[in-house]
């Protein structure tokens, strides 16, 4: 059983369209993050939600917006896409936000815009 | 400022070597230290972490790596690695009081030669 899934595992598309990144975990855990890696590998946080509610926001374009509708799943929806926005998107999950809680990371999903 | 650097950005080695990757952090506060491990194309991976205690940790895959407060480091470290041990590794804290959201550092790429 695949513990923390991404869909789409690759999303090719154009400047200006919208779309959305899907994340499902199947742990139990309460707290879900998306991070952002780039062409260089450098991994930033862009959110967290801790039982549904927005606990981390790493000044990300308002263009972003994570909606979670439980505890098992975060979206990460992109509007009006730029071509800096390409790059690898993980998911993670892990329990509580206290500090010290192993991350479990999804497949990840390659955005690419052209 | 809170901040992780990992020294090397790619660290070729033969197969059956020791080898030693750092991770230096700077916090003016409590951490908890990670290293992750990313496959082509995969999500990343967690090998060890350190929470309290004692200072050396081991984690899979025959990693180990020792914590010194002193000089704010958290090394990894293996006596022999193997070509399946080729990848990039990841150092990641998480800094008290910032709600489990890790920091990563830049990535090293372990190269493994025959």
């Amino acid at each position: 059983d695949t513990a923390v899934s991404q869909t789409p595992k690759y999303l090719v598309t154009q400047m200006g369209n919208d779309k959305s990144i899907k994340c499902e975990q199947n742990l139990g855990h309460d707290t879900m993050y998306w991070y952002k890696q780039d062409s260089k590998k450098f991994l930033k946080i862009m959110f967290s939600y801790n039982n549904k509610e927005l606990i981390i926001n790493e000044t990300v374009p308002n263009r972003f917006s994570p909606k979670s509708p439980d505890k098992a799943h975060l979206n990460l929806h992109i509007n009006s896409l730029e071509l800096g926005d390409s790059a690898v998107y993980f998911c993670a999950s892990s329990h509580g936000t206290g500090g010290g809680y192993e991350q479990y990371f999804g497949p990840g999903t390659r955005l690419t815009v052209t | 400022a809170q901040s992780v650097t990992q020294l090397d950005s790619q660290v070729p080695v033969f197969e059956e070597a020791p080898v030693e990757l750092r991770c230096n952090y700077s916090s003016s506060v409590s951490v908890y230290l990670f290293w992750y491990v990313q496959y082509p194309n995969q999500g990343l991976q967690l090998l060890l972490k350190y929470l309290s205690g004692s200072t050396l940790v081991k984690g899979i895959n025959g990693f180990e790596a020792e914590f010194n407060k002193s000089q704010t480091s958290f090394h990894l470290r293996k006596p022999s690695v193997h070509i399946s041990d080729t990848a990039e590794y990841f150092c990641a804290v998480s800094f008290r009081g910032a709600g489990n959201m890790l920091t990563f550092g830049g990535g090293t790429r372990l190269m493994v030669k025959p």
